[in-house]
């Protein structure tokens, strides 16, 4: 199975910031990466996919960027709504496996 | 507007059995594949299994996390517009939040819309 490694684990930023969270993949998985940001209480929202591609609706301040087994997104001046979980996501072997996860929180 | 709905979350005692389902509506439902994710109190994401869509008539497409593999079943239904997870053999580390989501075409594309979930407890 491919392993998914975030970092950090959590992250403190304040408002209008510029953070970047990176995500290791085990073995070279192309550039089947996918983003998702989670909040509280509910599903998670796809924010970008193929590694680098920003799903429809999704502000621009939210960019990915790397391939193989090398990944980040970064969140361009913070905004107090993407005070989140993030996490990304292999799609390029079953089981599709995800990182552990990365919180967003304000200093 | 595109909706996926879950149901069949309740609490279950470790042995017992729960069949989960989630119906799509607002979108053609053999276009996309369907998974489930869950995700136990405060931790992460963990994905548990695929189906493909079985638009061809060739039969589907399955995969599931070894977590599963051999007590979890999906199937779907595309005349309702349905995925189902049954489940047996269930655990305390079952307990979980669990959602299905779906994504288009081929099984490498993201999840693009997700349900709101439905709580699975295993507890005596």
């Amino acid at each position: 199975d491919i392993q998914m490694t975030q970092s950090p684990s959590s992250l403190s930023a304040s408002v209008g910031d510029r953070v970047t969270i990176t995500c290791r993949a085990s073995q070279t998985i192309s550039s089947y990466l996918n983003w998702y940001q989670q909040k509280p209480g509910k599903a998670p929202n796809l924010l970008i996919y193929a590694a680098s591609s920003l799903q429809s609706g999704v502000p621009s301040r939210f960019s990915g960027s790397g391939s193989g087994t090398d990944f980040t997104l970064t969140i361009s001046g913070l905004q107090p709504e993407d005070f989140a979980t993030y996490y990304c996501h292999q799609s390029y072997s079953p089981p599709y496996t995800f990182g552990q996860g990365t919180k967003l929180e304000i200093k | 507007q595109v909706q996926l709905v879950e149901s069949g979350g309740d609490l279950v005692k470790p042995g017992g059995s729960l069949r989960l389902s989630c119906v799509g509506s607002g979108f053609t439902f053999t276009d996309y594949f369907m998974t489930w994710i869950r995700q136990a109190p405060g931790k992460g994401l963990e994905w548990l299994s695929y189906i493909n869509s079985g638009a061809f008539g060739t039969g589907f497409t399955i995969y599931y996390a070894d977590s599963v593999k051999g007590r979890f079943t999906i199937s779907r239904d595309n005349a309702k517009s349905s995925v189902h997870l049954q489940m047996n053999s269930l655990r305390a580390e079952d307990t979980a939040v669990y959602y299905c989501a779906r994504g288009r075409g081929r099984s490498w594309n993201p999840y693009d819309f997700w349900g709101q979930g439905t709580l699975v407890t295993v507890s005596s």
